[in-house]
């Protein structure tokens, strides 16, 4: 497909669990953003990667999460040892940008349940 | 880092009026601010945006305007329509710099 693909779509684990959410980016987009939504929330911004330049993590909550982007294309965001307050929907979004920020087409999410 | 303030968190109007949602940001060097609408259950989708080297964008029912002396930035939706009801977040970004979302206001159109 042309959209962003994000897998699991849903994934349910226990606390002090590792998980690992996957992000396929529109091909030729240089720009991907994790976002995270808790229930009837706003976009919490994570993390942002742009082309070849050192990403914005200034939004990952703590050291428990990151994320890495391999050959500027797929992206993985990993969640070590979840807590119950983990449990959201984790957006990814991919952009192209030409000189600044262009229109952000968002995958279906991932939903996390931390029991 | 960039803060964007949003208002109302819900808006609720009777079908057919106008419906007025406010944004604030805090970097005087942002210059592109989108406008998204998320409908129950669904991604968030790109209804307008504007850059900061014009004061107002319009298309068809709904405009943007941008103030940027005073850092603010409205959206408008004219004559509302049941399908219009969704949560719509405002954005702020300076040049490739990440995207920052407001909070989000929850609009209902009463039929």
């Amino acid at each position: 497909g042309a959209g962003v693909s994000q897998s699991p779509s849903n994934k349910v684990t226990e606390k002090g669990k590792d998980v690992e959410l996957r992000c396929d980016p529109i091909s030729g987009h240089t720009a991907l953003y994790w976002y995270r939504q808790s229930l009837g929330q706003g976009l919490e911004f994570l993390i942002y990667f742009q082309g070849n330049s050192a990403p914005d993590k200034s939004g990952l909550p703590s050291d428990r999460f990151s994320a890495e982007r391999t050959g500027g294309s797929v992206s993985t965001l990993t969640i070590q040892r979840t807590q119950q307050e983990d449990s959201a929907v984790y957006l990814c979004a991919s952009s192209f940008v030409r000189g600044g920020t262009g229109e952000l087409f968002f995958g279906e999410g991932s939903r996390l349940t931390v029991l | 880092g960039e803060n964007v303030e949003q208002h109302p968190s819900t808006l609720s109007v009777q079908e057919g009026d106008s419906a007025v949602i406010k944004c604030t940001y805090s970097d005087s060097a942002s210059n592109y601010f989108p406008w998204y609408k998320q409908e129950l259950g669904k991604r968030p989708q790109l209804i307008i945006d504007i850059r900061s080297n014009v004061g107002e964008k319009k298309d068809q029912r709904i405009a943007v305007t941008l103030n940027k002396t005073a850092k603010h930035f409205s959206l408008h939706i004219t004559e509302t329509q049941p399908e219009d009801s969704a949560v719509y977040f405002c954005a702020a970004s300076a040049g490739r710099r990440a995207l920052t979302f407001g909070s989000g206001t929850r609009l209902q159109v009463q039929p």
